[in-house]
C-alpha cells in the first residue's frame, strides 16, 4: 500500500536559517503529493502541492519538487521565520476513488529569534 | 468563502457513551473526508463521503460510522466509546480539480474519553 516517510524530528533552527524537511514515499501509480502545516490548536492547512513528476509546488517562500526517480518531495525554505514554527506533514493521495490522504508522521519545527 | 466548520470544538465523554460530530464543508464542495489524529498513530483516514454515499473507508472498527446529507454536511458517530478513541477528529472538504482531490481541513473536534 501507499506510505510516506518523513525525517525524524524535532527540528530547531535560528531565524533566517535554511530549512530542508525530507519526505519520501511509496505508492502505486502516480500519486499527488502535498505538504500540510498544523499550528498549535488548529487543523491542517494546505501549504503546497504537486500533481505530477517534476512539478514544483510553492507558497509563502516554501518549495517542494516532485521527484519520481527518487520518490521524494522534500520541503525547503531559504529563510525561516519565527512564525513558521509548526508541525509539517507530507502526504500523498491517489486519484479518483482512491483519493484518501496518506500522511507521514509529521515533524515539529521550532524557529528561535 | 467560509472554510470548513466543525462542531463542537471540544467534547468530553465517558467510556461506553456515544458521540456525534458534525462537519460543514466549503460551499460547493460535495465530498467530505474524516481523519483521526492521535500522538501514537498520527493521522489516519476514517472514511469519505461523496453525494451522500460512502466512497472510501479506512481500517477502523464498526463503532465508527458516518453519513452525509443532501446539503453535503456530514456527521460521524462513535458508539461505545473507549479510552483509545480520545483524539482530534478532522474533517476535510474535497475540491475535485480534474483528477486531483485537494482536501481542505477544518479546525477539528477534540474528543476526550474519560
Amino acid at each position: 500500500g501507499n506510505s510516506v516517510t518523513q525525517m525524524e524530528g524535532p527540528v530547531t533552527l535560528s531565524e533566517e536559517a535554511f530549512l530542508t524537511i525530507n519526505c519520501t514515499y511509496t505508492a502505486t501509480g502516480y500519486p499527488s503529493l502535498f505538504w500540510y502545516v498544523q499550528y498549535p490548536g488548529e487543523g491542517l492547512q494546505l501549504l503546497l502541492k504537486a500533481t505530477k513528476a517534476d512539478d514544483k509546488g510553492s507558497n509563502k517562500g516554501f518549495e517542494a519538487t516532485y521527484r519520481k526517480e527518487t520518490t521524494s518531495f522534500h520541503l525547503e525554505k531559504g529563510s525561516v521565520q519565527v512564525s513558521d514554527s509548526a508541525v509539517y506533514f507530507c502526504a500523498l493521495s491517489g486519484t479518483g476513488a482512491n483519493s484518501k490522504l496518506t500522511f507521514g508522521k509529521g515533524i515539529t519545527l521550532s524557529v528561535r529569534p | 468563502k467560509a472554510g470548513v466548520t466543525q462542531t463542537p470544538r471540544y467534547l468530553i465523554k465517558t467510556r461506553g457513551q456515544q458521540v456525534t460530530l458534525s462537519c460543514s464543508p466549503i460551499s460547493g464542495h460535495r465530498s467530505v473526508s474524516w481523519y483521526q489524529q492521535t500522538p501514537g498513530q498520527g493521522l489516519q483516514f476514517l472514511f469519505e463521503y461523496f453525494s451522500e454515499t460512502q466512497r472510501n473507508k479506512g481500517n477502523f472498527p464498526g463503532r465508527f460510522s458516518g453519513r452525509q446529507f443532501s446539503n453535503s454536511r456530514s456527521e460521524m458517530n462513535v458508539s461505545t466509546l473507549e479510552l483509545g478513541d480520545s483524539a482530534l477528529y478532522l474533517c476535510a472538504s474535497n475540491l475535485l480539480a480534474g483528477e486531483v482531490d485537494t482536501q481542505y481541513f477544518g479546525p477539528g473536534t477534540r474528543l476526550t474519553v474519560l
